[in-house]
């Protein structure tokens, strides 16, 4: 299987902030890696795919880049709402896998 | 639009199988592009693909509970069904499925249902 590592785990930080976040895979994946963010309580929403295609009606301050085994996911001047959980997944192959999340909360 | 919903039993016991039932609107589970996948999350941990089937029935199983797993479709139903045998207090999760774009992203994704495994 693929395995997906992020870091960091956590982080604290403030809003305004920017926020970097990033997803290493354990062999190259091209761009087939997506983002999603979790709420505590809440199902995961889609953020990024493609590696960095922005979902339909998420907020431009996501943004994402990388390739093969390296990806980031930036927030710029991170939002109240913002704090939440964010899962990387690779869909290289279809034995999916997701990354151990990183959970961005306030400072 | 398009939602997903969980349903199934809240309580199981320790070698019982569980059976999920995912209903959709919105999108055909005979859309071309589109599937079906179920992944879980243990309480305070991370998320964990199960299974996946797409329109023409072909369908994917996570390694390590392969032997345990079993995927399923009605479309006339628009159901996806998710049977998991012999439960055990580590299957406590809560389970979610969300519809697969060809892609194979995952948008959007069910509410979820928490599933405690307990004698």
């Amino acid at each position: 299987d693929i395995r997906l590592t992020q870091s960091p785990s956590s982080l604290s930080a403030s809003v305004g902030d920017r926020v970097i976040i990033t997803c290493r895979a354990s062999q190259k994946i091209s761009r087939y890696l997506n983002w999603y963010q979790q709420k505590p309580g809440k199902a995961p929403k889609l953020l990024i795919y493609g590696a960095s295609s922005l979902q339909s009606g998420v907020p431009p301050r996501f943004s994402g880049s990388g390739s093969e085994t390296e990806f980031t996911l930036t927030i710029i001047s991170l939002q109240p709402e913002d704090f939440a959980t964010y899962y990387c997944q690779q869909s290289y192959s279809t034995l999916f896998t997701f990354g151990p999340g990183t959970r961005v909360d306030i400072k | 639009q398009v939602t997903l919903k969980e349903s199934g039993p809240v309580l199981v016991k320790p070698t019982e199988t569980l059976t999920l039932t995912c209903t959709v609107s919105g999108f055909s589970l005979n859309n071309t592009r589109m599937g079906v996948t179920w992944i879980r999350q243990s309480p305070g941990k991370a998320l964990e693909w199960l299974a996946h089937i797409f329109s023409k029935d072909e369908k994917s199983y996570s390694k390590s509970l392969k032997s345990r797993l079993t995927i399923s479709k009605d479309t006339s139903k628009s159901q996806v069904v998710l049977s998991m045998t012999n439960m055990d207090p580590v299957d406590t999760a809560t389970y979610y499925c969300a519809r697969m774009i060809s892609g194979n992203w995952f948008d959007p994704w069910g509410q979820g249902i928490l599933v405690t495994v307990s004698s």
